[in-house]
């Protein structure tokens, strides 16, 4: 069963900071990656979908990378901004839909300090 | 298209009442899914449709739980005599098949049983 963690679980920067989220799965047979953005009380607002195939996607200030082999994404946050505050979630897709739909993280929640 | 709506928004009941949501899916997506959040955590698969078959059930989805997609347009989770424990956010999301384009999910309906 596919099991995806993401580290650190909180994490509280001042403004203009660079930061790394990690995101690990047990599964590398991955279909794609996707990262969500949550703010409180609302849904899932899709940053980026990697491919199987692909290395990394970037979106303005945000990069995200994978390293099928090593189970692993991270995703760049570049110049930190208050309004990046939010839960970031790593999601895989094992088989590119159905049951096993999306594997979720439980998230980190970033805080950025004016 | 607008995405993927979900009504209400916000519902709150007491405890034994049924209860309905509903969700809009992109139209161009033939798989709609259903998945539960609770506080601090990812958001975990209840069940999924292709077109306007049912294909897989969670057992997180017990026998108060029931869900429809007729004609394969827009669908509705009814969960029967609510219990405390039922409180969480419902999320609905959508995608092709196979999820190339990754998934998109609506806002989400914030259940709360008193």
């Amino acid at each position: 069963k596919q099991e995806v963690t993401q580290i650190p679980a909180a994490l509280s920067v001042p403004e203009g900071e660079n930061l790394v989220l990690n995101c690990s799965f047990t599964d590398s047979a991955i279909y794609n990656l996707q990262w969500f953005r949550q703010d409180p009380g609302k849904g899932l607002t899709s940053l980026l979908l990697i491919q199987s195939s692909q290395r990394e996607q970037t979106s303005g200030r945000l990069n995200a990378s994978l390293d099928k082999s090593s189970g692993r994404s991270t995703l760049y946050i570049a110049a930190s901004q208050p309004g990046d505050s939010a839960t970031y979630l790593c999601a895989v897709s094992v088989s590119g839909g159905g049951a096993d739909g999306l594997t979720f993280g439980k998230g980190t929640h970033l805080i950025i300090q004016p | 298209d607008t995405g993927v709506s979900q009504d209400p928004r916000h519902k709150i009941t007491k405890r034994g009442q049924n209860v309905t949501f509903r969700c809009d899916p992109i139209s161009e997506h033939n798989r709609l899914y259903w998945y539960r959040q609770t506080l601090g955590q990812g958001p975990e698969f209840l069940t999924y449709f292709q077109n306007e078959a049912q294909l897989e059930k969670s057992r997180l989805l017990s026998d108060r739980f029931s869900a429809e997609r007729p004609k394969g347009s827009f669908s509705t989770l009814e969960i029967q005599r609510t219990e405390q424990g039922d409180s969480a956010m419902y999320l609905c999301a959508s995608s092709t098949t196979p999820a190339m384009t990754g998934y998109t999910f609506g806002s989400g309906t914030r259940l709360t049983v008193v």
